[in-house]
């Protein structure tokens, strides 16, 4: 089964900092999907970025960047000089190719940016 | 392009009555999702339709939940009756099509309290 762990459930940095939200998952299939999602306060889901597990290439957009380690099963997320804008609920979510399967979340790591 | 719409925003219910939530995906987009999210957790499928058929229903309540799309457009959810661990944001995406890979694009949810 499926299964995805952010152990943070809460970060708080002060603005300029830099914040690496961590997110293992578990899956038996070889093919997968990794994704990222931003929840700010109004309550909508914003898409951040997807990953292909057969496409291990780390991504950079702005100040953003993700490492993806299939080694560890690790999808990690960072931001660079951290903005009170940033400060957020971030989801981590894996679907797998085959069988059954539906998009899993973990449970979410709240980041708070302070000035 | 218009994302996906949701109304109400926020509802307030008293246990065994029932409620009605209402769905618009993005133009175009054939699959739609609901989920339920409670306090503290990250978002979880109840249900999955392609087109105006249901693709997997496997953990929507259905003693006192259903959903339908008639035409393959708007969505509803109704809940009836509801009971207060109900109380949730329940979110609505949409993709364009029915892959595992695709992104799913969520609406602003709409935030539930039962009394």
């Amino acid at each position: 089964a499926q299964k995805v762990t952010q152990a943070q459930t809460e970060i708080s940095v002060v603005e300029k900092e830099d914040v690496t939200l961590d997110c293992v998952y578990e899956t038996r299939d070889t093919t997968y999907y990794l994704f990222w999602y931003k929840q700010p306060p109004s309550g909508e889901l914003v898409f951040l970025i997807r990953r292909n597990s057969f496409d291990e290439q780390n991504e950079i957009s702005g100040r953003y960047s993700w490492n993806f380690q299939k080694s560890t099963s690790s999808f990690n997320f960072t931001i660079t000089a951290s903005q009170v804008v940033d400060s957020a609920v971030y989801f981590c979510a894996l679907r797998e190719n085959s069988g059954y399967s539906t998009l899993t979340f973990g449970k979410g790591t709240m980041l708070l940016v302070s000035p | 392009e218009a994302g996906v719409a949701q109304s109400p925003r926020y509802k307030i219910i008293e246990k065994r009555q029932s409620v009605a939530f209402w769905c618009n995906p993005i133009s175009g987009h054939a699959t739609l999702y609901w989920y339920q999210q409670i306090l503290g957790q990250g978002p979880k499928l109840l249900i999955q339709f392609q087109n105006n058929g249901v693709v997997d229903d496997s953990q929507l309540p259905k003693d006192r939940f259903s959903a339908e799309r008639l035409k393959g457009v708007d969505s509803t959810l109704k809940i009836q009756p509801a009971k207060l661990e109900d109380s949730a944001v329940y979110l609505c995406a949409s993709t364009n099509r029915a892959g595992r890979q695709e992104t799913q694009y969520f609406g602003p949810g709409t935030r539930l309290l039962v009394l």
